[in-house]
Formats: structure tokens, sequence, C-alpha cells
């Protein structure tokens, strides 16, 4: 079936350092992919989305590619800061049927320090 | 606009004793689902509903009825709670078929004891 991997963490890095948290799929045809981030004490909000491949998503600095070729969708950000902190759910929709059901990897927690 | 709404925030309960998690959304969105999240596991999606009277089951339903009479209102009840039902529950809502983006609500803490 679909499925999501991704980097565990936690990932602890410095304020203005460079992010990256690695995020592999396994489906079938081409889904939508997603990021989501839930910062501590509340629910999950979109953070950007790709839909078709070689799409780029970007939001507040973050930014990932679609990359059918390796089935990756990897968060990036060139510097981060200390209110990103938070957990990073990598995320799969599939374009077969009409659940609207969303594949979620186990989630990463990123800490960053000042 | 407030959203995703979901009550209560916390709730313990004991085993074999039922509730009603409960979801509300403002956007009429037609979609409206139910997951759960445990540590180390992301989500799982326990049921769904793509309109007023229509529901599905997700990846996990055993345990939990669903409902939907309203657009607005999708509550998820544990009719006999057990120790495996802890967990942080959230309902989400999307226009369409579920096709848009999800928008998620803040979630509802339930540990059973």
């Amino acid at each position: 079936g679909d499925s999501v991997t991704q980097m565990e963490g936690p990932v602890t890095l410095s304020e203005e350092a460079f992010l990256t948290i690695n995020c592999t799929y396994t489906a079938t045809g081409y889904p939508s992919l997603f990021w989501y981030v839930q910062y501590p004490g509340e629910g999950l909000q979109l953070l950007l989305k790709a839909t078709k491949a070689d799409d780029k998503g970007s939001n507040k600095g973050f930014e990932a590619t679609y990359r059918k070729e390796t089935t990756s969708f990897h968060l990036e950000k060139g510097s981060v800061q200390v209110s990103d902190s938070a957990v990073y759910f990598c995320a799969l929709r599939a374009l077969a049927g009409n659940t609207g059901k969303l594949i979620f990897g186990q989630g990463t927690t990123l800490q960053v320090k000042p | 606009n407030a959203g995703v709404t979901q009550t209560p925030k916390f709730q313990v309960l004991k085993t074999g004793q039922s509730m009603t998690l409960q979801c509300a959304q403002d956007m009429n969105h037609e979609y409206m689902s139910w997951y759960r999240q445990d540590p180390g596991m992301g989500l799982r999606l326990i049921h769904y509903s793509v309109g007023a009277g229509i529901t599905d089951q997700g990846e996990v339903p055993n345990g939990y009825n669903v409902s939907r009479s309203t657009t607005e209102d999708f509550p998820l009840r544990l009719l006999s709670a057990a120790p495996s039902q802890t967990s942080v529950y959230f309902c989400a809502s999307a226009s369409g078929r579920g096709q848009e983006t999800q928008y998620f609500g803040p979630g509802t803490r339930l540990l059973v004891l």
C-alpha cells in the first residue's frame, strides 16, 4: 500500500542553520504531496504542497520539490529560526478514489536553539 | 470564521465508558474526517464523510462510530472506550470530496484508564 517515510528526529539546530528533513514515499501513480507543521499544543497546518512531478512548493522560507525519479519530497529551509521549532509531517494523497485520505509519515521534531 | 473547532480539549475516561468527541466547521466544507495521532505513527484516518448523510471507514475504524446529519458537524463516538484508544484525535475538513486542502482542528487529547 501507499506509505510515507520521514527521517527520524529529533533534529536540533542552531538558529540560522540550514534545514533538511528527508521524506520518501511509495504510491501507485502520481500522488499529491504535502508538508504539514504542528506547533506545540496546536493542530496541523498546511505548510506547502505539490501536485505533480517537478513542482516546487514553498511557503515561509520552506521549500520542497516533488521528485518522481527518487520518489522524494524533502523539506528545506536556508536559515531556521527559533519560531520554526515544531513537528513536521510529510503526507501524500492518492489520486485514485475520492476518499481524500492523507497518508502521513511519523513526523520529525525540529528544535531550534538560539 | 472559527475554522474547525473541537471539544473537549482533554478528556479522561475509564475503560468501558462512552463519549462523543465533537467537531464543527463553519466553512461549508463537504468533506470531513477524523484522524488519530499516536507517537511514532503519524496520523491515521478513522472515518470520513463526503457530505451530510454519507460516511465511510478509514484505516482504523474499529471501536468508533460517526454520523453526519448536518454539513457543519461530524461527531466521533466511542461506544466502549479501551486503553488502546488513548490518543490525540484530530478532525479535518475540506471543500469538495477531499481533494482540496484539508484544514485541521486543534485536537482532543483522550486518556483511557
